[in-house]
């Protein structure tokens, strides 16, 4: 079965401050990650994901996040966090063999707050 | 840029009564999906749709869950005989392709049991 931890229900940081937001997975067989931002009364709004290739990927509005296999880790960042950064983030994989589905399987998300 | 709508964004229904969630997704997708969301907790896999068929489904998506295409934009999703505990945010999302691109999710409609 296919499982992702967040381990902070939330991360707060200074405007201006780097920001990051902690995800480890467990999928059988290579995985596919995704990042998904929450803001309030809205869906989840794709950010990034890792399929394969360079370890970093670069998403939207200056996110990335870095696959780490040996860890099982798959960290959001942001050099320089924004007030407007503040929202529920949400980690989400499906496993890359064909018997794991479509399906994705969410962490319990993280609320960053971004102070100004 | 295209979206995922959701229709209708709240909706409050006596337990026992029948529901239909609504959902056009992005008119190029190929895969349809619904999650659920219940307050406090994980967004949580409901089922999956392609070629006009399930096809992966997950242990809450028993009997009293249905989902359709009735046409070539809407796709639905039904519950029979709604409990309390159907109470939640449901979440509608389509992709492109299965496996590498990212599911782009609706905003949502958040469903009360009363």
């Amino acid at each position: 079965a296919q499982s992702v931890a967040q381990p902070e229900d939330q991360v707060n940081v200074a405007e201006g401050n780097p920001l990051t937001v902690k995800c480890t997975y467990s999928v059988s067989g290579n995985p596919y990650l995704f990042w998904y931002v929450q803001y309030p009364n809205r869906g989840l709004q794709f950010l990034l994901k890792y399929i394969t290739g360079d370890n970093l990927v670069k998403g939207s509005y200056g996110f990335e996040a870095e696959f780490n296999k040996s860890q099982t880790s798959f960290h959001l960042k942001k050099p320089s966090a924004l007030v407007s950064d503040s929202a529920l983030y949400f980690c989400a994989v499906r496993g890359g063999i064909k018997a794991a589905g479509n399906k994705l399987t969410f962490g319990g998300g993280t609320r960053v707050l971004v102070k100004p | 840029e295209p979206e995922v709508t959701q229709t209708p964004s709240h909706q409050v229904t006596q337990m026992g009564q029948e529901v239909i969630l609504r959902c056009v997704p992005i008119s190029n997708h190929l895969y349809f999906y619904w999650y659920r969301q219940i307050l406090g907790q994980k967004v949580e896999f409901l089922v999956s749709f392609y070629n006009n068929e399930i096809s992966e489904k997950s242990e809450i998506f028993d009997d009293q869950f249905s989902v359709e295409r009735p046409d070539g934009s809407n796709f639905t999703l039904k519950i029979r005989s709604t409990k309390l505990e159907d109470s939640a945010m449901y979440f509608c999302a389509s992709s492109r392709q299965a496996e590498r691109r990212p599911q782009h999710f609706g905003d949502g409609t958040r469903l009360s049991i009363l």
